[in-house]
């Protein structure tokens, strides 16, 4: 049982070059979460889903896309990437939304020149 | 809409002293509290947490916490650090069967002196 599991663990990016951070995980958890770090902010949310085929938008949204396709993975996409998207970038999921009781991933850096 | 404040951004204990981190909250109902630890390069442990019932509650590495509805507050306590709890610690606020997860404080660092 791996847990939640991110991809890669670091990564720079120049502007305007898109990537996606991967995420999946093992505990067939219904609720699955984005969450950006930086320093002396705390997490933000960036999107959720809450179920196969089902996305939201979270507090910070703009500039990425989700896609639900499965239970097991949740990628993250940035389309065109920003210097204000330096960050660390956290997954995390729950057996159901309104669980609360959250599992993170280890977590990507990403810096964006 | 619900919020988090951690008023210590940094801490300084020596080892074997006792903690205590603040941790306030507002939100409009019965909340559900929890305790995160991030050691350097890491992703967040849950500490503990709390839904309902007892409001003192347990958790891993010695960790406890008090929920005080009067004070809207979910401090963090432990009777003696050891110099392994040097991390950041984060307070998070969720609540009312909601989809769109957790608020987050804004974490306490905590440094442990020999």
């Amino acid at each position: 049982n791996a847990g939640v599991t991110q991809t890669p663990k670091f990564q720079v990016l120049k502007t305007g070059q898109s990537m996606t951070l991967q995420c999946a995980q093992d505990m067939n958890h219904e609720y699955m979460s984005w969450y950006r770090q930086d320093p002396g902010m705390g997490l933000r949310l960036i999107h959720y889903s809450v179920g196969a085929g089902i996305t939201d938008q979270g507090e910070v949204p703009n500039g990425y896309n989700v896609s639900r396709s499965t239970t097991e993975d949740f990628p993250l996409r940035l389309l065109s990437a920003a210097p204000s998207q330096t960050s660390v970038y956290f997954c995390a999921s729950s057996l159901l939304a309104g669980d609360y009781e959250q599992y993170f991933g280890p977590g990507t850096r990403l810096t964006v020149t | 809409a619900q919020s988090v404040t951690q008023p210590d951004i940094h801490i300084t204990v020596s080892e074997g002293a006792s903690l205590e981190l603040r941790c306030n909250y507002s939100y409009g109902a019965t909340p559900y509290l929890f305790w995160y630890v991030q050691s350097p390069g890491q992703g967040l442990q849950l500490l503990l947490k709390y839904f309902s019932g007892d409001t003192l509650v347990q958790g891993i590495k010695g960790f406890e916490a008090e929920f005080k509805r009067s004070q809207s507050s979910f401090n963090l306590r432990k009777p003696s650090v050891h110099w392994s709890d040097a991390a950041e610690y984060f307070c998070a606020v969720g609540g009312g069967g909601g989809a769109d997860g957790l608020t987050f404080g804004k974490g306490t660092h905590l440094i442990i002196q020999p």
